[in-house]
């Protein structure tokens, strides 16, 4: 089964840009992630899927600003121009081959 | 515009049981796997189980097998979890996940792109 490692915090300053990492574990390099955002009180919302050839494909509404892209294991998402409504948790998610769904265990965004 | 909308959460002692319901709107309810993800307070996401598109198949995390069942009624357009046995450790939002369509599964594109707005399950006494 794979493991997604997700550093627990990162920050970055208004306006400026931040790229948060998913890794894949061991064996599952190949494998498509999504990432989510949850912003505080709220439910996640979808993102984008990212593949393993950094392919990525965004959910309705999501802003310009959010990229997908993808080296050996690590799936990135990168926010450009950050606002204040970016300051949220950021999940990604994955399957694997018997159908089991596996969480990373989020970063918490801060916005300086 | 998809719309997923929990109900049947609420208080309910420890041994308890309680289902949750998911509505769904705005799609083809019967052509998309389904799915139910938990969070505990100040905790990440978890899984709790999956169900494919024509019910024919679930998968359960190890910690709810037996315990939780999920179920549809693509008449309906809605999900279920039951919830039997319920412990402390269950309390949590428990949120309603729109899956790939069967086509999407087989190709690999496996992930949740739709959430609904989350249901409250506290176990006390």
């Amino acid at each position: 089964q794979p493991v997604l490692t997700q550093s627990s915090s990162a920050s970055a300053s208004l306006g400026s840009s931040v790229k948060l990492t998913c890794t894949l574990s061991s064996g599952h390099s190949s494998y498509i992630i999504a990432w989510h955002q949850q912003q505080p009180g709220k439910a996640p919302r979808y993102l984008m899927k990212v593949d393993g050839s950094g392919s990525y494909n965004k959910g309705s509404g999501v802003p310009d600003r959010f990229s997908g892209s993808t080296s050996g294991a690590d799936r990135y998402l990168t926010i450009s121009n950050l606002q204040s409504e970016d300051e949220a948790d950021y999940y990604c998610e994955t399957w694997d081959s018997n159908t089991h769904v596996v969480f990373g265990g989020g970063t918490k965004l801060t916005v300086l | 515009e998809v719309q997923l909308v929990e109900s049947g959460g609420g208080l309910v002692q420890p041994g308890g049981s309680l289902r949750l319901s998911c509505a769904a709107s705005g799609f083809t309810f019967s052509a998309y796997w389904m799915g139910w993800v938990r969070q505990a307070p100040g905790k990440g996401l978890e899984w709790v189980a999956n169900i494919k598109h024509d019910g024919s198949e679930q998968y359960y995390v190890d910690s709810v097998k037996g315990q939780f069942t999920i179920s549809r009624d693509n008449a309906k357009n809605s999900l279920y979890l039951q919830m039997n046995r319920l412990r402390a450790e269950d309390t949590a939002v428990y949120y309603c996940t729109r899956g790939p369509t069967y086509y999407d599964f087989w190709s690999g594109e496996k992930y949740f792109d739709y959430w609904g707005q989350g249901a409250l399950v506290t176990v006390s006494s």
